[in-house]
């Protein structure tokens, strides 16, 4: 099956500062999403991005398909960026989301 | 992702008790998902429902019983359950179910705890 791996699996960032996390995939993927699971659970749709780049405030992501990782940037962090922050995908053919282990994230003010 | 909403936001049973989870949602999406989560996992897919039918049974326990009475409405009653079965129980929906290729968009989810 596809393997998932996200980096790194822990960070810790001051307030203001900027950061990249990263998902590698295994395989050719047909969609892969970011989610935010804030604190309470939440399990938030951050963005849906096969491929290409896409903005969203302070957060955007880019999928490199053919290179099989997908990056998530997120600029002036603020506390309530804390969580953890997953990548999943999907391929043609198989029938379920593969989330990766998670990227846990804390911004201290 | 608000628009998924699901009942109750948290639930204390013992072993014996029965109880019902509840979601809902009114995007028009045709296919909804159980999923469940340990602490400090990823969701793990239990159910898939592709136009109110069952596609997907990931060889869960029979004492979780999923049921999709209409479309915008999915159940999950359970029964005797085990303390293991304690975690985060995560409702989702998308547009369809083609082999999964839709985004699939989640509710804030029920905290079950089993004494």
């Amino acid at each position: 099956g596809i393997q998932v791996e996200q980096s790194p699996p822990d960070l810790i960032l001051q307030e203001g500062a900027n950061s990249t996390l990263r998902c590698n995939f295994s395989d050719s993927v047909n969609n892969l999403q970011w989610f935010h699971q804030n604190p309470w659970g939440q399990l938030i749709n951050l963005f849906y991005i096969p491929s290409g780049t896409k903005q969203n405030g302070r957060l955007s992501a880019t999928t490199v398909a053919t290179e099989r990782y997908s990056l998530l940037y997120i600029s002036s962090s603020q506390t309530t960026d804390s969580g953890v922050y997953f990548c999943a995908v999907l391929r043609y053919g198989y029938n379920k989301l593969i989330f990766g282990a998670g990227t846990r994230l804390a911004v201290h003010p | 992702d608000t628009e998924v909403t699901q009942t109750p936001k948290h639930l204390v049973m013992g072993m014996t008790n029965k109880k019902s989870l509840k979601c809902e949602q009114h995007m028009g999406h045709r296919a909804m998902y159980w999923y469940k989560q340990k602490a400090k996992k990823p969701p793990e897919l239990m159910f898939v429902y592709s136009y109110e039918k069952l596609s997907i049974n990931e060889s869960v326990p029979s004492r979780f019983s999923p049921e999709c009475p209409n479309s915008s409405l999915l159940n999950l009653h359970l029964h005797a359950l085990q303390p293991e079965d304690s975690a985060l129980y995560l409702c989702a929906s998308s547009q369809e179910y083609r082999e999964g290729l839709e985004p699939q968009h989640f509710g804030d989810g029920t905290r079950l705890s089993i004494l």
